[in-house]
């Protein structure tokens, strides 16, 4: 079946800006994470979703950046007044559940600030 | 907070060796462990997942093996090959209520030449 796919590949935007990244998770994993990867890092986690509601935001940097998954699937990690110091890779993951299972992430975003 | 360690920062072997990549933690109360592979600018593809009960997995030609009380594991490659050359990341979850976040390590950054 899919994976995670994400939208899009890679995203080049002004400081300033408004941007907005997609997931779309595997088909019926209820848990959905986002990270974020600089350069030479290993990726950080920002939030994760069980289902519509965000079960743990404590990883996002600070209040220009939110994240809804409105209907349980689709989830769009959005970062307002973007800075330089936002490029990186935002990665996103799913799993079944948020129990034990194994997370599967998507080939994420490539987002520069310039 | 949990730290993830991984040494060397980066590797290169002939085609043929047998390697092993090391990834510490430092807070030993793990729910699982889990390898990932990064090729250049793509996401991150689970290579094995051990939970905490457990003291190894082997998929084809890698073990992972896991010594919780010490805080490590490591990944062993057998007979490498050019194909494997890639950024190996360790992640850890912790067993914390409400913990389900990976913190993951900076990686291991592997080149076998042919």
């Amino acid at each position: 079946g899919a994976g995670v796919s994400q939208t899009p590949s890679n995203k080049v935007t002004e400081k300033g800006k408004y941007v907005e990244l997609r997931c779309d998770p595997i088909s019926g994993h209820t848990a959905l994470y986002w990270y974020r990867q600089s350069l030479g890092q290993g990726p950080e986690f920002l939030i994760y979703f069980q289902g519509t509601g965000a079960a743990d935001d404590s990883g996002l940097p600070n209040d220009r950046f939110f994240a809804v998954r409105p209907e349980g699937s689709v989830s769009t990690l959005k970062i307002q007044r973007t800075e330089r110091g936002d490029s990186a890779v935002y990665l996103c993951a799913s799993s079944v559940d948020l129990g034990g299972s194994e997370q599967y992430f998507g080939p994420g975003t490539r987002l520069t600030v310039t | 907070k949990q730290e993830v360690t991984q040494i060397p920062a980066a590797l290169s072997v002939p085609e043929g060796e047998n390697l092993v990549l090391n990834c510490s933690f430092t807070d030993s109360a793990i729910y699982n462990l889990q390898w990932f592979r990064q090729d250049p600018g793509k996401g991150l593809t689970s290579l094995l997942l051990i939970q905490s009960s457990q003291r190894e997995q082997t998929s084809g030609r890698l073990n992972a093996s896991l010594d919780k009380s010490s805080g490590r594991s490591t990944l062993y490659i057998a007979a490498s090959q050019p194909g494997d050359s890639a950024t190996y990341l360790c992640a850890v979850r912790d067993s914390g209520a409400g913990s389900y976040q990976l913190t993951f390590g900076k990686g291991t950054k592997l080149s076998v030449i042919p």
